[in-house]
């Protein structure tokens, strides 16, 4: 079965700092994987997503995300962050042939001036 | 392009009453997925459909809800009776199957509060 791992479930930064968040998945078959954003009282927005074409993935907002296979890892990151940025945001996976989408539980991001 | 659409954006209702959420999914989309919003436990995947029919409703917690699909370009999500319990965040979201990525679009949820 699918997991996903969000490691952190808050992450607190100041403005112009990197911003990382980690996600770890569990996959018997390749993986495609997502990261989404979630602002307060919205739904969620996807950032970006890798489907086996390049490793690094660049999203919008400046965002980025590296699929690492050995690391089962898929951690998001950017390179300074900005006020806006403060979110909630979500890694997923979808295995395979599988139409299911199973979401980490989500990590805080505030974003300190 | 219209994205998913969900009503109510809020729902506050007595224990006991019935509730239907609503959702029309992005044209063109044969996939369409209910999914809950809690704190405790962050995104659940209620049930999904494909073409219409429901394909996996083993996320649905419990016989007072039901999900029901009559066309391409509507669901209902029915809680009967509602319990304080339910009180969530629930969002539909809809896929295309061309393409094969599994990138899903999200309506901006239906709060709902049970008292």
């Amino acid at each position: 079965a699918q997991s996903v791992t969000q490691l952190g479930s808050h992450v607190s930064v100041s403005e112009g700092a990197l911003v990382l968040l980690r996600c770890n998945y569990s996959s018997s078959v390749p993986p495609y994987l997502f990261w989404y954003v979630q602002y307060p009282n919205q739904g969620l927005q996807l950032l970006l997503k890798y489907t086996s074409a390049a490793t690094l993935v660049k999203g919008i907002n400046g965002f980025e995300a590296e699929f690492k296979k050995s690391e089962t890892s898929f951690h998001l990151t950017k390179p300074s962050a900005h006020m806006s940025d403060a979110a909630e945001y979500f890694c997923a996976a979808r295995g395979g042939s599988n139409y299911k989408l199973t979401f980490g539980k989500g990590t805080l991001l505030t974003v300190n001036p | 392009d219209a994205g998913v659409i969900q009503s109510p954006r809020h729902e506050v209702t007595e224990m006991g009453q019935e509730v239907t959420l609503r959702c029309k999914p992005i044209s063109g989309h044969d996939y369409l997925f209910w999914y809950r919003q809690t704190m405790m436990r962050g995104l659940e995947l209620l049930i999904y459909f494909n073409n219409n029919v429901p394909i996996d409703d083993s996320g649905m917690p419990e016989d007072r809800f039901s999900a029901k699909m009559p066309n391409a370009s509507f669901s209902t999500l029915k809680i009967q009776p509602s319990e304080p319990r339910d009180s969530a965040v629930y969002f539909c979201a809809s896929r295309s199957s061309r393409g094969n990525t599994g990138e899903l679009f999200f309506g901006e949820g239906s709060r709902l509060t049970v008292l």
